[in-house]
Order: structure tokens, then C-alpha cells, then sequence
């Protein structure tokens, strides 16, 4: 089962930030916190990941609370394509549970 | 790279019949998952591979699934009998060495139709 809880469904305007939550309480210490995403009829994409900091790339920051039983990722300015099912997956190694995600739709 | 290549990308078959998945991973990656994913279910593990090495394989539903590496760039998931219920799209992902917590790279998935 997955150990993350994320909301069902998120809406963001274009251009704005997307801020998604997940919440995993029952984290342990060598887990870390990874978000992929996956756009209708693709594989999933990786998106980033991280253990205790804050984490940016190119296309998104993690912010991992300090007690780490929760984390937001952040699309700085949300574009129509980043319209898709984003997942939240705790592990130690790469044998991802991935649970139902949430579908952000952005909206012109 | 080309990126992890899926082949076929649709396939249509008849329950009962044999249907064979097939998967290069990226060059160099030491692991290999297969993936099945349906509206009800989402995003289940089948198993996966470690250097063409079957590690855990309790995410395959039953004996008519079989996967197999025989060599670091290709692997099949195989079903037979197929039934109606096995449809769905079928990803498979690679990774690089275990414990540097990098990215899984998925290919575009075949979907399976049994009919």
C-alpha cells in the first residue's frame, strides 16, 4: 500500500504556482520523499526528489517539513501541460508503490 | 539514449492466447520494474530486476504472468493463457545502481487489449 495521502483533485490558474500537498506521517528515516508525474497515455516522469531539505530543479521545488511527515511540491508557473496526475512516493530504493496521485488540472 | 523502448505499443489478442511484452532498458541501468496500470487499480509493481536477477516478483498476480532478463537489454512479460481482465497498459521503467536514489526512467507502455 502506498504510504502517502494526497488530495484527489487541484485546480490552478496559468502562470500562477501549483502548490500540491502530501502528507506521510509513517516516513522513516532512509526514505526519501520522490514526486513523478504522468501526462494521459504517457509513462510516469520524474519530477524530483529529496530526503530532509528543500530540493529545486529545473522544473519544480520540494519543501519536506522539518519533521518530515509531509511535503509540497511546487510548479513555480503552472503551464497548460502541466496538466497531468501527480504522485507523491516514499522509498528507500526504486521499487516505487505509487499510490493514486492528484490530478492537477490547469486552467487557461 | 533513446529512453527505455516498448514494444509492441498496442496489442489486441484473444483470451486464451499467448501474449509476450517486450522491454529494452536504458544502457547501464542494473534495474529493471515492470509496471501494470488500470483505472481500478492504478499503478501496480509486478517485479522487478536487479543485473537480470528476478528480486521480487509478489506483485505478479498469478502463474499465467512470467517475466524474464535474459540479458541486460531486454526483457518480456509474458501471459498465457491471457484473460479479458489482464487488460491494461503495461509500463516498464529502468534505474540506475541501487542507493543513489536517482530517477526511475519509464518507457511509453504497451496497451493490452484481450478480447
Amino acid at each position: 500500500d502506498a504510504k502517502t495521502t494526497q488530495p484527489t483533485s487541484m485546480d490552478c490558474a496559468e502562470g500562477r504556482a501549483a502548490n500540491l500537498p502530501c502528507n506521510h506521517s509513517t516516513i522513516s528515516g532512509n526514505e526519501y520523499v520522490y514526486w513523478y508525474r504522468q501526462i494521459h497515455s504517457q509513462g510516469p516522469q520524474y519530477i524530483i526528489h529529496g530526503l530532509k531539505n528543500n530540493e529545486t530543479n529545473e522544473m519544480a521545488s520540494l519543501i519536506i517539513t522539518e519533521d518530515r511527515k509531509s511535503s509540497t511540491l511546487i510548479l513555480p508557473h503552472a503551464t497548460l501541460r502541466d496538466t497531468a496526475v501527480y504522485y507523491c512516493i516514499v522509498s528507500y530504493g526504486q521499487n516505487f508503490v505509487f499510490g493514486p496521485g492528484t490530478r492537477l488540472s490547469v486552467l487557461p | 539514449d533513446a529512453g527505455v523502448i516498448q514494444s509492441p505499443r498496442h496489442e489486441v489478442t484473444e483470451m486464451g492466447q499467448e501474449v509476450t511484452l517486450r522491454c529494452k532498458p536504458i544502457s547501464g541501468h542494473d534495474y529493471l520494474f515492470w509496471y501494470r496500470q488500470t483505472m481500478m487499480r492504478g499503478l501496480e509493481l509486478l517485479i522487478y530486476f536487479n543485473n537480470n536477477v528476478p528480486i521480487d516478483d509478489s506483485g505478479m498476480p498469478e502463474d499465467r504472468f512470467s517475466a524474464k532478463m535474459p540479458n541486460a537489454s531486454f526483457s518480456t512479460l509474458k501471459i498465457q493463457p491471457s484473460e479479458p481482465r489482464d487488460s491494461a497498459v503495461y509500463f516498464c521503467a529502468s534505474s540506475p545502481v541501487w542507493g543513489r536514489h536517482t530517477e526511475a526512467f519509464f518507457g511509453q507502455g504497451t496497451r493490452l487489449t484481450v478480447v
